[in-house]
């Protein structure tokens, strides 16, 4: 079985400073991980994933996320907080489940705060 | 964006009464999902369905059941419903499984009094 933990349920930053949220996985096959953002009173949408190859990833609006086997970790960071960065993020992982499905486990998120 | 419409919007019902979520596409994704959002829960995959009339169990699919007759529609029931399934309930599609992206609905939100 696969599982997500996200540390942190709530992170509060100040405006320019360093966004790390954090992310740790365990699965039992080589996973699929990404990173979603969740703004007030919309659905999820992809910032980033990582599948194979580099091991840092690059997602939209500056965030990146690096794949770390040996700790079972894919946290996300950003250099400089906005303020428009205020949202919920969750990070999910995804592995086979039988057959062609996969299975889609999402953490229970990260809501960030972004103070002026 | 994709073209995900999640209706109705809001939904207030009373214990007992059957409900009927419905989520449309117009992107001919093969993958349609329903999941339930709460509060220091994250998401939760309720049903899933990869292909018309091929569905399968999630992690909370007690008290749902689904129906997916045409590629684009995929309806969420909950049969007799109870206080414990008020939620947000977002609809997402994919191409394919593994390590495709889903798209998001904007979610429909559920009081059950």
């Amino acid at each position: 079985a696969q599982s997500v933990t996200q540390l942190g349920s709530h992170v509060s930053v100040s405006e320019g400073a360093l966004v790390l949220l954090r992310c740790n996985y365990s699965s039992s096959v080589p996973p699929y991980l990404f990173w979603y953002v969740q703004y007030p009173n919309q659905g999820l949408q992809l910032l980033l994933k990582y599948t194979t190859g580099a091991t840092l990833v690059k997602g939209i609006n500056g965030f990146e996320a690096e794949f770390k086997k040996s700790e079972t970790s894919f946290h996300l960071t950003k250099p400089s907080a906005h303020m428009s960065d205020a949202a919920e993020y969750f990070c999910a992982v995804s592995a086979p489940s039988g057959g062609s499905n996969y299975k889609l486990t999402f953490g229970k998120g990260t809501l960030l705060t972004v103070n002026p | 964006d994709a073209g995900i419409t999640q209706s109705p919007r809001h939904k207030v019902t009373e214990t007992g009464t059957p409900v009927t979520l419905r989520c449309h596409q117009t992107e001919n994704h093969r993958y349609m999902y329903w999941y339930r959002q709460d509060p220091g829960h994250g998401l939760r995959l309720i049903h899933y369905s990869y292909g018309v009339k091929d569905t399968d169990k999630g992690e909370v699919s007690d008290g749902y059941s689904v129906s997916r007759s045409k590629t684009e529609d995929f309806l969420l029931t909950l049969e007799s419903a109870t206080s414990s399934q008020t939620s947000v309930y977002f609809c997402a599609i994919s191409e394919r499984a593994g390590n495709e992206k889903l798209f998001f609905g904007s979610g429909t939100q559920l009081s059950v009094l």
